[in-house]
């Protein structure tokens, strides 16, 4: 079935680094949607980034991504981390036009320190 | 721009009893309906989709009757968690999908449900 791995567990930054959380998958469809997912304290999970194009940036907020087809990734970055980035990344695949189900990776939370 | 509305924001309930939660799409119209519920650790687990005129489709390990569905038009949705135990408790999240948008979920604020 579908799947989706991101790095695990904490990422930990100083201000200012540069941010990238990894993100594979697996599916047997060649046009596969990916999305990552942004959640905040006590908030429920925000559309940060979503792509089905191969090998095309999609930026947004100061974060980009590239769907790369032919490696299954779609890593999150951003040149420059902010004490705001602090939260929870979600990376999430749908295989399948028109079903509105999402498979979510396992989550990669991310703490800016000053 | 999409909206989804989610309420109650956070249910206390006595073990046994029934929390009914409800979601509303403003501003678009919500052609499916994710369930979705995030554990305590954070990870999420799909509960149901449901997709106007089309019968609602629960994933493995959750059933209509414990979580029973309603999805009767394009904006509205609402799921029960019946007969609550300690197992249940988290974070519901409805996902309403946007038909111009295509695959890309919204998400309501969540449903967290407490028992005690």
């Amino acid at each position: 079935g579908d799947s989706v791995t991101q790095t695990e567990g904490l990422v930990t930054l100083t201000e200012g680094l540069p941010v990238m959380l990894n993100c594979t998958y697996q599916t047997i469809y060649s046009n596969p949607f990916l999305f990552w997912y942004v959640q905040h304290l006590n908030e429920s999970p925000r559309l940060l980034l979503k792509s089905f194009t191969d090998n095309k940036r999609t930026e947004h907020q100061g974060f980009h991504a590239t769907l790369h087809k032919s490696s299954s990734s779609f890593h999150l970055q951003k040149s420059s981390a902010q004490l705001s980035d602090s939260a929870l990344y979600y990376c999430a695949l749908s295989g399948r036009y028109n079903q509105g189900k999402l498979i979510f990776g396992q989550g990669t939370k991310l703490s800016i320190k000053p | 721009g999409a909206l989804v509305y989610q309420y109650p924001r956070r249910t206390i309930c006595k073990s046994g009893t029934s929390m009914r939660m409800e979601c509303q799409a403003v501003g678009f119209q919500a052609t499916s309906v994710a369930w979705y519920r995030q554990s305590p650790q954070k990870t999420f687990e799909l509960i149901a989709l449901s997709t106007v005129n089309s019968a609602i489709k629960y994933e493995q390990n959750f059933t209509q009757e414990k979580f029973p569905i309603s999805h009767p038009n394009l904006s509205f949705s609402s799921m029960t968690v019946l007969n609550a135990y300690l197992e249940d408790r988290g974070l519901y999240l409805c996902g309403a999908r946007d038909r111009i948008s295509g695959n890309t979920l919204y998400f309501g604020e969540g449903s967290r449900l407490i028992v005690v």
